[in-house]
């Protein structure tokens, strides 16, 4: 079994600030990390991924996420957010082999304050 | 364009009716995923589909139908056995039926029973 913990339901910022989400997750075998964004009424989309080789992935807008095997963590940071990155973001994990069922966490709202 | 289109975006039913949520893709994904969102809940799996004509139960399929008779289409039918079924419902795909795949998302219909 694999699980996902998100243990920020919200995280306030002001804008130009740095931010870290934190993503923790367990499971027995290897795994897959991915975080998702979420505007507000629509789907989601994915904002990065980890499937093997460097640690560090890094989107297009800036964010970043870094897995920690030892530490079993995908945290999300950005280093200077703007007003546009308030969102919902969501973790997830999928585990090697087979069919892949995608375990999310709750989700972290991050609210960016002017 | 590709992608994912869910309709209706919002859909209001009495208590008691069944309803059924529409969901096609023009990606020529293998497999299919229905999602239920709720508040604080991050996102649960309902049902998912990795070839045509076979779909399987996720976490909470109890109150809920499927089918897949076209790789294109995967409507979700919420039925009177659902005991809440107000909430917001996202439909996804990836492009094969194992791997760790990306999830792409349609927007999601919301659900309202009165």
């Amino acid at each position: 079994a694999q699980s996902v913990t998100q243990l920020d339901s919200q995280v306030p910022v002001f804008e130009e600030a740095p931010v870290e989400l934190r993503c923790n997750y367990s499971s027995s075998v290897s795994v897959y990390l991915f975080w998702y964004v979420q505007y507000p009424n629509q789907g989601l989309q994915l904002l990065l991924k980890y499937l093997s080789g460097s640690t560090l992935v890094k989107s297009i807008n800036g964010f970043e996420a870094e897995f920690n095997k030892s530490q079993t963590s995908f945290h999300l940071r950005k280093p200077s957010v703007h007003i546009s990155d308030t969102a919902e973001y969501f973790c997830a994990v999928t585990n090697s082999g087979g069919y892949q069922k995608v375990t999310f966490g709750i989700g972290t709202k991050l609210q960016v304050i002017p | 364009d590709g992608g994912i289109t869910q309709s209706p975006k919002y859909l209001f039913r009495k208590e008691g009716q069944n309803v059924t949520l529409s969901c096609e893709q023009n990606l020529n994904h293998d497999a299919m995923y229905w999602y239920r969102q709720d508040p604080g809940q991050g996102l649960r799996l309902i049902y998912y589909s990795q070839i045509v004509n076979d779909f399987q139960k996720g976490d909470i399929a109890e109150g809920y139908s499927v089918s897949r008779e076209k790789k294109e289409s995967f409507p979700l039918t919420v039925t009177s056995a659902q005991k809440n079924p107000t909430a917001f419902y996202l439909c996804a795909s990836t492009p094969r039926r194992e791997g760790p795949d990306t999830q792409y998302f349609g927007p999601g219909t919301r659900l309202t029973v009165l």
